[in-house]
């Protein structure tokens, strides 16, 4: 079965250093979501693609949270510098007409020391 | 901000009906309701979704009222791995709508 594929599976960062994350969507999805998840709380929708474009980044600190979907496939996620509060689980998503569910991946684990 | 309204948490016994509420009094003629789960330190899962009618599958069944603005998730006998936390969203997916989570409702089934 396809699946969404996202790595690392966990990162532990400093506190004022780089950091990125990818994901690799179900082949052909056109849609690509990122969402941030702090402990004990449901996903926040950081930045949303179709295709190569952003669609919605109304929720992404743009002062130091990019995103980008060069061709149209894979994605990458950089936070720079890292804050503490950046401390979350960052999920990735995919979804294509006319299946409209999106799938998950399994996130990446992200704690800023 | 989310368009729905779920309860925090719920039991139910291992076995029974487990009956999930939300509310979205909301909701938009084009949009629909979705539910997603979310086990322990993984990513959420779909379960089902639907515009106006019942629909079932082979996970639930999800009941939307007349007037659309509620509606429930019923998982007809619950088991131990379905404790999780359960997410109704609405969005109007044909318009590349986004898809924003609540706080969703933290099941806990019993034995």
């Amino acid at each position: 079965e396809a699946e969404v594929a996202q790595s690392p599976r966990y990162k532990i960062t400093e506190k004022s250093q780089a950091v990125a994350f990818w994901c690799d969507p179900i082949s052909g999805h056109a849609t690509l979501y990122w969402y941030r998840q702090i402990l004990g709380q449901g996903p926040e929708l950081l930045v949303q693609f179709q295709d190569e474009s952003v669609v919605d980044d109304s929720q992404l600190p743009k002062d130091r949270f990019s995103a980008e979907r060069l061709k149209g496939v894979d994605s990458t996620l950089k936070i720079q510098p890292a804050e503490l509060g950046d401390s979350a689980m960052y999920l990735c998503a995919s979804s294509s007409p006319p299946s409209t569910e999106a799938f998950f991946g399994q996130g990446t684990r992200l704690t800023v020391v | 901000d989310a368009k729905t309204t779920q309860p925090p948490s719920m039991d139910c016994a291992e076995g029974r009906a487990a009956n999930l509420p939300c509310n979205h009094s909301t909701i938009s003629g084009n949009e629909y309701v979705y539910w997603y789960r979310q086990i322990h330190s993984q990513g959420p899962q779909y379960i089902i979704h639907g515009l106006k009618n019942n629909e079932t599958n082979e996970m639930a069944s999800l009941i939307i009222t007349e007037d659309r603005k509620s509606s429930t998730l019923i998982l007809p006998h619950a088991t131990l791995r379905d404790t999780a936390v359960y997410y109704c969203i609405v969005r109007a997916p044909y318009n590349n709508n986004d898809m924003r989570f609540g706080a969703g409702t933290r099941l806990t089934v019993k034995p």
